[in-house]
């Protein structure tokens, strides 16, 4: 079983720090990684993905893939009490049509 | 416009009956997805349309029928559902299944119970 792997948290971080999100991946064949932001009782929301190796930047939000070490990672720049979610890192398998995700870190950004 | 939407918000069903869940885009997207999420896990994926063909069936029990009648409509069909398939039923969308353009996005789910 080809697995995606996050820390399950929770994570704190008070509010304007910075929060660092983190996802490890066992296909080397894998080609495209997103985030979703998912708040309690609600449906995944597309935030981020990213497809090359390097930084991506959206906002107060970067990505970060490095698919030599099968790692990608989300950084929440001034982190917000709305920021408070659970954030689902996602990818799409290489030679696959499957979408498979990580369990999900549960963050709390705190006034 | 990245809306997926799904009908209905909520369903209560009993074991017994046959109800369908149903999802619509207007994107031009041609791959589309059920998946189920239980409590406190993520979503697992059940179905994969491709152009209108089942292209994944994830070992699904046959009391979960998909139909993709058109590239904009999804539905899933539901019989003889047991408790433990109390979920909420995510529809999902993306322009291709491969390559760089398979972003998925997500409908607002439903909430189905079976009593």
């Amino acid at each position: 079983q080809k697995e995606v792997e996050q820390n399950s948290g929770p994570l704190s971080v008070p509010e304007g720090a910075i929060a660092s999100l983190n996802c490890t991946y066992s296909d080397r064949g894998s080609q495209s990684f997103f985030w979703y932001r998912q708040y309690s009782g609600k449906s995944p929301e597309l935030i981020m993905f990213i497809y090359s190796n390097g930084d991506k930047e959206d906002g107060r939000f970067t990505a970060q893939l490095n698919k030599a070490s099968q790692y990608v990672s989300l950084l929440i720049r001034d982190s917000q009490p709305s920021d408070s979610a659970t954030y689902l890192c996602a990818v799409k398998q290489g030679g696959s049509e499957k979408l498979v995700f990580g369990k999900g870190t549960k963050l709390t950004v705190n006034p | 416009d990245t809306e997926v939407t799904q009908t209905p918000k909520h369903l209560v069903m009993g074991m017994t009956n046959k109800k369908s869940l149903k999802c619509e885009q207007h994107m031009g997207h041609r791959a589309m997805y059920w998946y189920k999420q239980k409590a406190k896990k993520p979503p697992e994926l059940m179905f994969v349309y491709s152009y209108e063909k089942l292209s994944i069936n994830e070992s699904v029990p046959s009391r979960f029928s998909p139909e993709c009648p058109n590239s904009s409509l999804l539905n899933l069909h539901l019989h003889a559902l047991q408790p433990e398939d109390s979920a909420l039923y995510l529809c999902a969308s993306s322009h291709t299944l491969t390559g760089t353009n398979t972003e998925a996005f997500f409908g607002q789910g439903t909430r189905l119970t079976v009593v």
